[in-house]
């Protein structure tokens, strides 16, 4: 079984519903992270938390937020989907500052 | 700020070669170094992690190689295969927070292609 698991796969909904994507960890990890993938910018960093009680925001917070249910579980919401949020969507763990990050396969989210 | 660059793009190769990938970043403060692969419109699997105070790391057939102070790596992949053909992302962990947040900052990648 894979260590980090995002659900959905793949999501289409239509501009200004909410949505949750959730990522699940088995590894044992304190530290979770969202990220999205965009054609031509790279990864940029979303939220991340260092344990259930911190949270952090990344560098493309706005119209984003998560919640840390518990130290294996981290969902990332949109409150308000619009089309410039179509994007890959990736989630990914670490053991601790400077150690190597683990990413979960990925949600391919598109806003019509 | 941190920026990582890598070159070319976009590489094609024949099947059997041996090839050199490159990152270059600005800014030497680093925990680490990690190349990453990613197949097209799938997720990000880590290679091999370099940490600041070591010089290379080899994990089969692929060998990373750092110089800190130059600011640059190489992922060096002997023998390549088809399979092998993927986009190749290398990311800094800087010492520092960047806009606020400890974060990795990658790469645009370089999508490799081994033809047989």
């Amino acid at each position: 079984d894979a260590d980090v698991t995002q659900t959905p796969r793949n999501r289409i909904t239509k501009t200004g519903k909410r949505i949750m994507l959730e990522c699940s960890q088995t590894k044992g990890h304190d530290r979770m992270y969202w990220y999205r993938q965009d054609p031509g910018l790279g990864l940029q960093l979303i939220y991340y938390s260092f344990d259930v009680k911190d949270i952090n925001k990344g560098e493309i917070s706005d119209g984003y937020s998560v919640s840390r249910q518990a130290q294996a579980k981290f969902s990332l919401s949109l409150e308000s989907a619009i089309p410039n949020q179509t994007a890959l969507y990736f989630c990914a763990t670490s053991s601790g500052i400077g150690n190597e990050q683990f990413f979960g396969p990925g949600t391919r989210l598109t806003v019509l | 700020k941190q920026e990582v660059t890598q070159i070319p793009a976009a590489l094609s190769v024949p099947e059997g070669e041996n090839l050199v990938l490159n990152c270059s970043f600005t800014d030497s403060a680093i925990y680490n170094l990690q190349w990453f692969r990613q197949d097209p419109g799938k997720g990000l699997t880590s290679l091999l992690l370099i940490q600041s105070s070591q010089r290379e790391q080899t994990s089969g057939r692929l060998n990373a190689s750092l110089d800190k102070s130059s600011g640059r790596s190489t992922l060096y992949i002997a023998a390549s295969q088809p399979g092998d053909s993927a986009t190749y992302l290398c990311a800094v962990h800087p010492l520092l927070p960047v806009q606020g947040a400890q974060k990795l900052v990658f790469g645009q990648g370089t999508r490799l292609t081994i033809n047989p």
